[in-house]
């Protein structure tokens, strides 16, 4: 199946600062999505982004589908950014849709 | 719109026993998936369903299945539980298959003893 791979595996930054984690990819995919997990265990949607560039506010995402990776920045962190970050992919293949892959995500940790 | 439900959200079984969850989608959404999270495992999809119909199945053993109704509302089951099953069970639901955004609901946490 289709690999997926986030980095840096955690990241401990001061208020204030920028970041970015960056999700490479196995194969063509036709689903690639960002999430925040919160401390409760739900995954908000933060981007849906097969290809191409979105801006939400202080975040952003690049997905770059002919190279296999997407990118999610993060300007002027605060403390309620901290959590775990996830990259998932799906690949339509000939039987059909493979579901989501996750990959391990970014444990981000935004420090007052 | 409500979001994505899910009940029980937590939930304490002992080995061997069986478990029903239930996960109702953001209205007009036809789709739905399950995955299982585990600190060993990650997040791994279980299976969706579309149409009353499972259309793709994740690498999990038979003791777990799932339907789905005609209100779009699902199910899943686990039978004979075993320790590694605990885990939190999340559903997301979509408009229509898996190529579409994906909106997870706050999902079930399973403790086995």
């Amino acid at each position: 199946g289709i690999q997926v791979e986030q980095s840096p595996p955690d990241l401990i930054l001061q208020e204030g600062a920028n970041s970015t984690l960056r999700c490479n990819f196995s194969d063509s995919v036709n689903n690639l999505q960002w999430f925040h997990q919160n401390p409760w265990g739900q995954l908000i949607n933060l981007f849906y982004i097969p290809s191409g560039t979105k801006q939400n506010g202080r975040l952003s995402a690049t997905t770059v589908a002919t190279e296999r990776y997407s990118l999610l920045y993060i300007s002027s962190s605060q403390t309620t950014d901290s959590g775990v970050y996830f990259c998932a992919v799906e690949r339509r293949s000939g039987g059909g849709a493979d579901g989501l892959t996750f990959g391990k995500g970014t444990h981000l940790i935004i420090q007052p | 719109k409500a979001g994505v439900t899910q009940t029980p959200r937590y939930l304490i079984k002992t080995r061997g026993q069986q478990v029903t969850l239930s996960c109702s989608p953001i209205s007009g959404h036809r789709s739905v998936s399950w995955y299982q999270q585990t600190p060993g495992q990650g997040l791994q999809f279980l299976f969706e369903y579309f149409s009353e119909t499972q259309r793709n199945k994740g690498n999990f053993p038979g003791r777990f299945s799932g339907r789905q109704f005609s209100n779009s509302r699902s199910e899943m089951n686990v039978s004979t539980l075993e320790l590694g099953d605990s885990a939190l069970y999340l559903c997301a639901s979509s408009p229509r298959t898996l190529t579409y955004e994906q909106y997870f609901g706050p999902g079930t946490r399973l403790t086995v003893t």
